[in-house]
């Protein structure tokens, strides 16, 4: 089956500190990769996402690499802001599942200021 | 801008009493979700509709319908809430073509739902 482990929370930084939340993927069929973001009392936002190894996703300073060689989708920024503060949602699909998506259980970031 | 749109924000019912939420898009997708979320655990699928086709997951209650009359909208409806259905509901979107490889889900803000 279909699976995502991400490292759990919560994760305590300080502004302009470097974030990681690694992302590891069981899959059945070449999925695609997602990194979704969730702040306190909204829905989903998709932050980015990759479709195939080797491609790199990134959007507002975030970068996540697919690596299929180690099944991962660790999501990286360099300088994380207040403003970041959320639950990071890592998730994958695949077609032969018919495209649902797959979560990690989130991990909740908090960054002070 | 193109968006998914879901109304209202905050909805609160009565133990038992039937409640719709709604969802809308502007986005011209084929394919609406449904989701149920608990304390920022990770969404768990209710249903789709692939256009007009309705695709229940096995192990969503009875309790929970759903109905898509146009391509742009789409309800939940809880037949008969109990506590433990308090939480937030959220619709998202795709765009699903013929063989496509790879769709990108959408979501919604979410309504979050409160039982008394």
């Amino acid at each position: 089956g279909n699976s995502v482990t991400q490292m759990e929370g919560p994760v305590t930084l300080s502004e302009e500190a470097f974030l990681t939340i690694n992302c590891t993927y069981t899959a059945t069929g070449y999925p695609s990769l997602f990194w979704y973001v969730q702040y306190p009392g909204e829905g989903l936002q998709l932050l980015l996402k990759a479709t195939k190894a080797d491609d790199k996703g990134s959007n507002k300073g975030f970068e996540a690499t697919y690596r299929k060689e180690t099944t991962s989708f660790h999501l990286e920024k360099g300088s994380v802001q207040v403003s970041d503060s959320a639950v990071y949602f890592c998730a994958l699909s695949v077609q032969a599942a018919g495209n649902k998506l797959t979560f990690g259980g989130g991990t909740r970031v908090l960054v002070k200021p | 801008d193109a968006m998914v749109i879901q109304n209202p924000r905050y909805q609160v019912t009565q133990f038992g009493k039937p409640v719709t939420l709604s969802c809308s898009q502007t986005l011209n997708h084929n394919v609406m979700y449904w989701y149920q979320q608990k304390s920022s655990q990770a969404p768990k699928l209710l249903f789709h509709y692939y256009d007009k086709d309705f695709n229940n997951e096995a192990d969503t209650p009875d309790n929970f319908q759903s109905r898509r009359p146009n391509t742009s909208f789409c309800f939940l409806d809880i037949r008969s809430p109990g506590l433990g259905d308090a939480a937030m509901y959220l619709c998202a979107t795709s765009s699903r073509g013929q063989g496509a490889r790879q769709e990108t889900q959408y979501f919604g803000p979410g309504t979050r739902l409160l039982v008394l």
